[in-house]
């Protein structure tokens, strides 16, 4: 049951500019939502949350934004820089429970 | 801290044997939760376990099942291998099941089945 869908497989975008990955979730009981990034080689490491009262958190370069109503969020990535090139995944979690989406590959080029 | 460790990190087994994968959490965490990742299908939740008991279990078949410790450690076991169980096998940790519940993955067991 895919509750978490990122229909977005891969982006590529220029150094410098903003990079917006999407994802779209069916359960509406979620209480948090989750961005993790990961390199090849590497186990997915956390980047961002927004718990599900909120509709907006900013870390820096890296900001999330949710909203309830269309059941989607998205990461915005600004600047984009080259080392942010790796997989980002969206996860959403209801108690004990996080499920994630299939991610998408983000590539920056210089 | 040490982080989540996993072992082995890579396995070849052939279809119908079985093979066990082993996780160390972080130190202090409770929590142990096994996900599958393939090209194209993300993390796939297999179960998660707190405190020796499983607590959630996703859509797999029981070929897939697990255990945890009483020193929190966890292992998984899948028996009767197929093709379609090549895979890395991602472990992560986490102190609670509250709040945001940030996992702490591991760096995977990537199984290969022939």
């Amino acid at each position: 049951d895919q509750q978490v869908k990122q229909n977005s497989p891969s982006l590529s975008v220029q150094e410098g500019r903003i990079s917006i990955l999407n994802c779209d979730y069916t359960n509406s009981m979620f209480d948090y939502f989750l961005w993790y990034k990961k390199y090849p080689a590497e186990g997915p490491t956390f980047l961002i949350s927004i718990s599900s009262i909120k509709d907006k958190n900013e870390d820096g370069r890296f900001t999330v934004f949710l909203n309830k109503s269309a059941k989607h969020l998205s990461l915005h990535i600004v600047p984009s820089q080259p080392g942010d090139s790796a997989v980002y995944f969206c996860a959403a979690k209801r108690y004990n429970d996080m499920r994630f989406g299939a991610g998408t590959r983000l590539t920056v080029k210089p | 801290k040490a982080g989540v460790t996993q072992t082995p990190r890579y396995l070849i087994k052939t279809r119908g044997q079985q093979v066990t994968l082993s996780c160390s959490p972080i130190s202090g965490h409770r929590s142990v939760s096994w996900y599958q990742q393939t090209p194209g299908q993300g993390l796939q939740f297999l179960f998660e376990y707190f405190s020796e008991t499983q607590r959630n279990k996703g859509n797999f078949p029981g070929r897939f099942s697990g255990r945890q410790f009483s020193n929190s450690r966890s292992e998984m076991n899948v028996s009767t291998l197929e093709l379609g169980d090549s895979a890395l096998y991602l472990c992560a940790s986490s102190s609670a099941g509250g709040g945001t519940g940030e996992l702490f993955f591991g760096e995977g067991s990537r199984l290969t089945v022939l």
